[in-house]
Order: C-alpha cells, then sequence, then structure tokens
C-alpha cells in the first residue's frame, strides 16, 4: 500500500525554523517526484514547492510565496522528503500535506502536519 | 503565473442531482490538469487527472473533460457521500495553481 506520512508539526515563534519529514512506502521512491502543498485554517490549497527524482536532475521549484526561505530536500536511501521552513512567517501556519507525482502529480497524499506560527 | 478560475464558489444541490463545476485557465495548458474531493479535515482526493481520466477506484458519475483553458468536472448523480469541497490543480506551468475551491452543500 502506498503510503506518505507527514511529521514534524508544531508551534513556532516568527523568525524561526522548523523541518517536516514526509515518510514514504509502498513504492520505488527515488522514481517520484515529491511535492509540498499547504492548507492555511479554512483556506484553499496552496502548492509550495516541488523536488524531481534524481533521474531527472533533482531540482527544485518553488511558490513566490516561500522562494526564498523555504528548501525541499530528499533522501532516497531512507525514502523521506523534507521541507525546511526558516524565517517563518504568521501566514505561514496551515496544514502541510505531502503529495508525490509530476506528469500527473498529486495521486497519494499525506494526512498533513499542523504548523502553527505564534508568540 | 496561471491563474485557475473556478466557478461557483459554492453551490446548493439535492442527492440525484447533476452538478458541474467549472475551471477556466488564465491561458492554456493542454490538459495538464486534475481534479481534487476534500473532506473536512481529510486530506484531499484525486478524482480526475489528465483533465478526463478517472482516477482508479473513483466512482464512474464523475466526469472531467476540456482542454487548453476551460475545464469541467460533472458529477452526474449527486450521492450523499459527495457532499465536499472541490478544487482544480493546474501542473502544467510552475508555480502550479489550485483553483479557489468549490463547496458542495446539501439543499
Amino acid at each position: 500500500e502506498v503510503q506518505l506520512v507527514e511529521s514534524g508539526g508544531d508551534l513556532v515563534e516568527p523568525g524561526r525554523s522548523l523541518r517536516l519529514s514526509c515518510t514514504a512506502s509502498g513504492f520505488t521512491f527515488r522514481d517520484y517526484a515529491m511535492n509540498w502543498v499547504r492548507q492555511a485554517p479554512g483556506k484553499g490549497l496552496e502548492w509550495v514547492g516541488s523536488i524531481r527524482k534524481k533521474d531527472s536532475g533533482g531540482t527544485t521549484e518553488y511558490a513566490t510565496s516561500v522562494k526564498g526561505r523555504f528548501s525541499i530536500s530528499r533522501d532516497d536511501s531512507k525514502s523521506i522528503a523534507y521541507l525546511q521552513m526558516n524565517s517563518l512567517k504568521i501566514e505561514d501556519t496551515a496544514v502541510y500535506f505531502c503529495t508525490r507525482g509530476y506528469t500527473n502529480p498529486f495521486d497519494c497524499w499525506g494526512q498533513g502536519t499542523l504548523v502553527t506560527v505564534s508568540s | 503565473d496561471i491563474q485557475m478560475t473556478q466557478s461557483p464558489a459554492s453551490l446548493s444541490a439535492s442527492v440525484g442531482d447533476r452538478v458541474t463545476i467549472t475551471c477556466r485557465a488564465s491561458q492554456g495548458i493542454r490538459n495538464d490538469l486534475g481534479w481534487y474531493q476534500q473532506k473536512p479535515g481529510k486530506a484531499p482526493k484525486r478524482l480526475i487527472y489528465a483533465a478526463s481520466k478517472l482516477q482508479s477506484g473513483v466512482p464512474s458519475r464523475f466526469s472531467g473533460s476540456g482542454s487548453g483553458t476551460e475545464f469541467t468536472l460533472t458529477i452526474s448523480s449527486l450521492q450523499p457521500e459527495d457532499f465536499a469541497t472541490y478544487y482544480c490543480l493546474q501542473h502544467n506551468t510552475y508555480p502550479w495553481t489550485f483553483g479557489q475551491g468549490t463547496k458542495v452543500e446539501i439543499k
């Protein structure tokens, strides 16, 4: 069974950093691009960023709202994707979802992890 | 950035009704579009990919159509479990963008 499990969500103060993890199982992780999507309380879905598979260069793309502050990486040996979030702002408060895919993406989602940015 | 304009923002319908949701892209995106259903407190679930292909396991009452800039999601006969919020997503050009969502409520 394909499974994605996010972890690392927490309550943090503005300006601080946090790293989220997405642990994958049930598929060959290295064969897939991985993505992060977030949803602020009561709001819609927002694509955060993507990392391509190593065979496609392993490069990353980011939403304008997080570019320069967030970075995505992957450890194919552990089947984990990471979202490093620096200089967090109150408006980064959201549930963060991990998803997979590039050509026809987001066929599988994790359950989400809550990040709350507040003083 | 490509803007996805989704309409309506909400609708009220009865069980058995035919429901249509539309997404319009600000520029052509071929058929690089998916439709997602989300229920409160849950992760989204993909219903349609490549604009018109039904995700495995999704009931056949769901269908998608369109290409270029105009796309529709149709539920042929609304069922009680279909009351949820629906989103389109374009993945043709970064940044990928979602529509604003359509909340389908019980009339």
